[in-house]
């Protein structure tokens, strides 16, 4: 079976400064990458993903993400954060039947 | 994105009664189900896999009579939590997916479940 590590369970910055959230990930076969975000008392909503293709992804509200097969990566990055932006952020695998996330990050945005 | 439909957003029930929280896709078929927990400041853990009119597929320590689900229909399964009791206690999420290998998931809003 497949596992998701996020590095960091919290990380803080500041406003407008940019920041990468770190998820690496082990399979035996090849997967498909998400990246979602949690607010309080919500379900999940996506912010992107990795299919095929170009190893660099462009999801929502400014938020992008590379995938590294040889370092079996998929690190989220945003290049200005926004205080809005403070949430729980998971990585998830998903192969045919099945759907693991990481641990999260929590990331909070101080103004 | 496709919609998924969790309900109720909210339970609150006794010890030793059971709760059924539902999963519907409202704009596409969903031959796959997904059903989480989370416990508060972790991550999502997944229950089980069901599969459209097939027994669903319970991860390891979950207990497959405690947590019953219900996959009869592409657009409905159910969570049936039996006999609760307070350390069920939790959020419990429900995604939707079309099966093949890559579709994103759609996630529900998530039913809070506390047993008083």
């Amino acid at each position: 079976a497949q596992s998701v590590t996020q590095l960091d369970s919290q990380v803080p910055v500041f406003e407008e400064a940019p920041v990468e959230l770190r998820c690496n990930y082990s399979s035996s076969v090849s997967v498909y990458l998400f990246w979602y975000v949690q607010y309080p008392n919500q379900g999940l909503q996506l912010l992107l993903k990795y299919l095929s293709g170009s190893t660099l992804v462009k999801g929502i509200n400014g938020f992008e993400a590379e995938f590294n097969k040889s370092q079996t990566s998929f690190h989220l990055r945003k290049p200005s954060v926004h205080i809005s932006d403070t949430a729980e952020y998971f990585c998830a695998v998903r192969t045919n039947n099945d759907m693991r996330f990481g641990a999260g990050t929590r990331l909070t945005v101080k103004p | 994105g496709a919609v998924v439909s969790q309900h109720p957003s909210r339970v609150i029930c006794k010890s030793g009664t059971s709760v059924k929280i539902e999963c519907r896709s409202l704009d596409f078929q969903a031959t796959t189900m997904f059903w989480y927990r989370q416990f508060p400041k972790q991550s999502l853990m997944l229950m089980a896999t069901s599969n459209e009119g097939s027994k669903a597929t319970y991860e390891q320590g979950v207990e497959k009579d405690k947590f019953l689900i219900n996959h009869a229909s592409l657009t409905l399964s159910t969570l049936t939590v039996t006999s609760a009791h307070p350390e069920d206690s939790s959020f419990y999420i429900c995604s939707a997916g079309q099966g093949a290998r890559g579709t994103e998931a759609f996630f529900g809003q998530g039913t809070r479940l506390t047993v008083v």
